[in-house]
């Protein structure tokens, strides 16, 4: 099945930094969406993105397919910008068969 | 917006007990999810359904099943619950199709004594 690796594993920093999240899949991609997940345990839909360019805020994030990576920006990191992130992707298999593969997630620790 | 509503965020039950987790979508979406999340490993998925009383089997489906009766309800079933069974579980919907966004519940976190 498809691979997806999420670099890096934590990441801290202080508020107001800026931060790259990557994501890297092993193949063709139908769909591609990047999650928060809150302290709570709720995954946030962040993006929907197989590929282009889309911004949301201090968030933005790009998919180049043919390359087979996403990036995540946040730009001016908050506290509340704390939690796990998540690459998920979907490979391109048989119709009705639209299963998300998810990486090991970011952990992102912003300081005050 | 998309609601997808997981009947407990927490739940306490005895191994050997008969689970069940349920989740309830409002957006007429064809296709549902069941997913748990274990430290370090992410979010895997257990089955899945594109359509009433069709199922398939995802990527850990030992030790579960699955009953999707009504276009809107999903349930994941634990047949005799184990230790290694607690968990945080993830329901999602979406469109059939491809190139849809899945929508995720809010999560049942199930500890198995």
């Amino acid at each position: 099945g498809i691979q997806v690796e999420q670099s890096p594993p934590d990441l801290i920093l202080q508020e107001g930094a800026n931060s790259t999240l990557r994501c890297n899949f092993s193949d063709s991609v139908n769909n591609l969406q990047w999650f928060h997940q809150n302290p709570w345990g709720q995954l946030i839909n962040l993006f929907y993105i197989p590929s282009g360019t889309k911004q949301n805020g201090r968030l933005s994030a790009t998919t180049v397919a043919t390359e087979r990576y996403s990036l995540l920006y946040i730009s001016s990191s908050q506290t509340t910008d704390s939690g796990v992130y998540f690459c998920a992707v979907e490979g391109r298999g048989v119709f009705g068969n639209e299963k998300l593969t998810f990486g090991t997630g970011t952990r992102l620790t912003i300081i005050p | 917006d998309v609601k997808v509503t997981q009947s407990s965020r927490y739940l306490v039950k005895r191994t050997g007990e008969k689970v069940f987790l349920e989740c309830v979508q409002d957006m007429d979406h064809e296709n549902m999810f069941w997913y748990r999340q274990d430290p370090g490993l992410g979010l895997r998925l257990i089955y899945f359904s594109y359509d009433v009383k069709m199922k398939e089997k995802g990527d850990i489906p030992e030790g579960y099943s699955v009953s999707r009766e009504k276009k809107e309800r999903f349930s994941l079933i634990l047949e005799s619950a184990s230790t290694n069974q607690t968990s945080m579980y993830l329901c999602a919907s979406s469109l059939l199709g491809g190139f849809q966004p899945q929508h995720f519940g809010d999560g049942t976190r199930l500890s198995i004594l």
